[in-house]
């Protein structure tokens, strides 16, 4: 079974702090990808990175970096310097081999940043 | 093209009617998939086109549900006598693989279904 688990349901933080969202996830397949969405109160899921599961090189993009662990099926998402406008749910997300590219999305963790 | 559009944005109907949902894909992705999301939930694999051919359906999809994508371009999601369970945010996305590997998809804004 394919399962993404995303223990934290809400954070809150205060503008400027660092913040890490937390994404284990659950595969038999050798060959996945690995996502994260970001969807503010607008609605619609933006696309922040896919990392597929033979680069476990951690990246970084601005203000975001994401630490991928095979060792700990682990996928996680840090926010440096936060700030107001990533005030958003934000979800990871998982697709196998074989599933033809449908993803199956963690439950999501809230976040609020606050000025 | 900007990309992924729904229509309508929001929709609420009554208990037994049937409703449509519209979806533009980004014009050069060949891949278009439907997901549902409930509230406090992420979104859930409803099917998904290559082309005009739906190679895959979720078992959430029951009979009441019928998803077409005629001419590999839009697609539309159709459910009969809705009930208020349907309530739920419609995501589509759309993707273009490069090869058979995932790709990325991008999503819509999403049609917002209230059963009443």
């Amino acid at each position: 079974a394919q399962k993404v688990t995303q223990a934290q349901t809400e954070i809150s933080v205060v503008e400027k702090e660092d913040v890490t969202l937390d994404c284990v996830y659950e595969t038999r397949d050798t060959t996945y990808y690995l996502f994260w969405y970001k969807q503010p109160p607008s609605g619609e899921l933006v696309f922040l990175i896919r990392r597929n599961s033979f680069d476990e090189q951690n990246e970084i993009s601005g203000r975001y970096s994401w630490n991928f662990q095979k060792s700990t099926s682990s996928f996680n998402f840090t926010i440096t310097a936060s700030q107001v406008v990533d005030s958003a749910v934000y979800f990871c997300a998982l697709s196998a081999g074989g599933s033809q590219g449908n993803l199956i999305f963690g439950k999501g963790t809230k976040l609020s940043v606050k000025p | 093209d900007t990309g992924v559009s729904q229509d309508p944005r929001h929709k609420i109907t009554k208990r037994g009617q049937n409703v449509t949902f519209r979806c533009d894909p980004i014009s050069e992705h060949n891949r278009l998939y439907w997901y549902r999301q409930t509230l406090g939930q992420g979104p859930e694999f409803l099917t998904y086109f290559q082309n005009e051919a739906q190679l895959e359906k979720s078992r959430l999809l029951s009979d009441r549900f019928s998803a077409e994508r005629p001419k590999g371009s839009f697609s539309t999601l159709e459910i009969q006598r809705t009930e208020q369970g349907d309530s739920a945010m419609y995501l589509c996305a759309s993707s273009a693989p490069r090869t058979t590997s995932t790709d990325t998809q991008y999503f819509g804004p999403g049609t917002r279904l209230t059963v009443l």
